[in-house]
C-alpha cells in the first residue's frame, strides 16, 4: 500500500528564504508525482508534475525533483513570499493519486 | 487548459437528507475520475474511483450505499451522500483523468459540505 509522508508538517520563515519541502513515498512504482498548492478552504492548484522518467521540473521560483528509486521528492521554493503561504501537498499517482498530508506554510514579511 | 466544474462550491443540509455533488469535465472526456473527502488541516483521503459506465470501486472504510457514485457519461460523475449526518461534514473534491495516458489530473474546486 503506498504511503506518502511530507516533512515538514508546517513551516513559518521571514520574507526571503529559499525552502525545501520534502515528499518520501514507500512504493517506487509510479507513474508521475505532482505537487500542489491549497489555500485555505479552497481547491487545489496543480504546481508541477514530474513523470516517472523526469529528474525534475521546474515552474518560475519553484523547482521540484524526483528520485523515484529512493522514493523521495522534494519542493524547492526560492526567495519566499508573503503570497507563498498556503498548504503544499505532494501526491503519486500509480493506479491512483495518493496524497501526503501536506506542509503548511507561512511566509511572513 | 483542461477545466473540471464542481457544484456546488458550498451547501447546508439538515441531517437525514440527502445532497448530490457534481463533477463535470468541460473541455475533455473524462474516463475516470476520482473522488476525496479532505476533513479540516488533514490532506485528501481517497473515497473511490469511478469509471465511466461501470461500478465505482471504493476505498477500504468508505460505505458505498451512503456515497453513490454515478459516472454516466464522459463528462459528468455524481456523488451522493444519504441521510446525511455531522459527521458527514467535509470537504469533498473530484478529479478527473482524461483519455490520454498518463494525462495530469485535474481537480474541481471542492464542494464544503455542513450537515446541521
Amino acid at each position: 500500500k503506498q504511503e506518502v509522508t511530507q516533512i515538514p508538517a508546517a513551516l513559518s520563515v521571514p520574507e526571503g528564504e529559499n525552502l525545501v519541502l520534502n515528499c518520501s513515498f514507500t512504493d517506487s512504482a509510479i507513474y508521475n508525482l505532482q505537487w500542489f498548492r491549497q489555500d485555505p478552504g479552497k481547491g487545489l492548484t496543480s504546481l508541477l508534475l514530474i513523470q516517472s522518467s523526469q529528474r525534475e521540473q521546474t515552474s518560475g521560483r519553484l523547482n521540484a525533483s524526483l528520485d523515484k528509486s529512493s522514493g523521495r521528492s522534494t519542493l524547492y521554493i526560492a526567495a519566499s513570499q508573503p503570497g507563498d503561504s498556503a498548504t503544499y501537498l505532494c501526491a503519486v499517482w500509480s493506479d491512483k493519486l495518493i496524497f501526503g498530508a501536506g506542509t503548511r506554510l507561512a511566509v511572513h514579511p | 487548459g483542461a477545466v473540471v466544474s464542481q457544484h456546488p462550491s458550498w451547501v447546508i443540509c439538515k441531517s437525514g437528507t440527502s445532497v448530490k455533488i457534481e463533477c463535470r469535465s468541460l473541455d475533455f472526456q473524462a474516463t475516470t475520475m476520482f473522488w476525496y473527502r479532505q476533513f479540516p488541516k488533514q490532506s485528501l483521503m481517497l473515497m473511490a474511483t469511478s469509471n465511466e459506465g461501470s461500478k465505482a470501486t471504493y476505498e477500504q472504510g468508505v460505505e458505498k450505499d451512503k456515497f453513490l457514485i454515478n459516472h454516466a457519461s464522459l463528462t459528468l460523475s455524481t456523488l451522493t451522500v444519504t441521510s446525511a449526518h455531522p459527521e458527514d461534514s467535509s470537504f469533498y473534491i473530484c478529479s478527473a483523468v482524461g483519455t490520454g495516458d498518463f494525462s495530469p489530473l485535474h481537480f474541481g474546486n471542492g464542494t464544503r459540505l455542513t450537515v446541521t
